[in-house]
């Protein structure tokens, strides 16, 4: 099975900080790598997709990097809302794996 | 507007069974591919399972971690999948979600369904 490991967690930034967080494969996936953000109650909600597509919806200031086993999730400005845990998901070939997350808290 | 709702969780005795629902509607249910996620309170995602479509032989793959014991299904006609488990653990607790695949991705989801393992 493919594992999955995120980086930093957690993480505490202010408003308006650029945040990066870190998503590594234990093999490489190519560019099938999604991230999603879950808030406190809810279900998980799809941010990126193929590493780098953001979702209709999804705000610009996301955005995502990446291929082969190292890739990156970005907010350039962060707001208060973005306070929720991030997760990565290999789709390369199941079990299509998570990561362990990485909450994301707001100074 | 395309939704997904699961139900039939509840309370189950270590060993018992349980199947849980997942009905879309708002969407082209025979298109999809569907997932099962889980999440145990306080903690990550675990991926369960998925079951593809009929082009596809309604192919499913499972988590070792369910394998033997869970089974996914789908109805097409009442525009609904399952997920049926067995020998369930305490580990088993957790809110259970199913989710759409599109593509390469799960970019629908329902709100869950809460499963508690215990005696």
């Amino acid at each position: 099975d493919i594992q999955m490991t995120q980086s930093p967690s957690p993480l505490s930034a202010s408003v308006g900080d650029r945040v990066t967080i870190t998503c590594r494969a234990s093999q490489s996936i190519i560019s099938y790598l999604n991230w999603y953000q879950q808030k406190p109650g809810k279900a998980p909600e799809l941010l990126i997709y193929g590493a780098s597509n953001l979702q209709s919806g999804v705000p610009s200031r996301f955005s995502g990097s990446g291929s082969g086993t190292d890739f990156t999730l970005t907010i350039r400005s962060l707001r208060p809302e973005d306070s929720a845990t991030y997760y990565c998901q290999q789709s390369y070939t199941p079990p299509f794996t998570f990561g362990p997350g990485t909450k994301v808290d707001i100074k | 507007e395309a939704q997904l709702v699961e139900s039939g969780g509840g309370l189950v005795q270590p060993g018992g069974s349980l199947k849980i629902s997942c009905a879309a509607s708002g969407l082209t249910f025979t298109d999809f591919a569907m997932h099962w996620v889980r999440q145990a309170s306080g903690k990550g995602l675990e991926w369960v399972g998925h079951i593809r479509t009929k082009p596809n032989n309604y192919a499913t793959v499972y988590a070792a971690s369910v394998k033997g014991r869970f089974t996914i299904s789908r109805d097409d006609s009442k525009n609904t999948a399952y997920l049926q488990m067995n020998s369930l653990k305490n580990e088993d607790t957790a809110v259970y979600y199913c989710a759409r695949r599109r593509g390469n991705h799960l970019d629908l989801w329902g709100r869950g369904t809460l499963v508690s393992v215990s005696s």
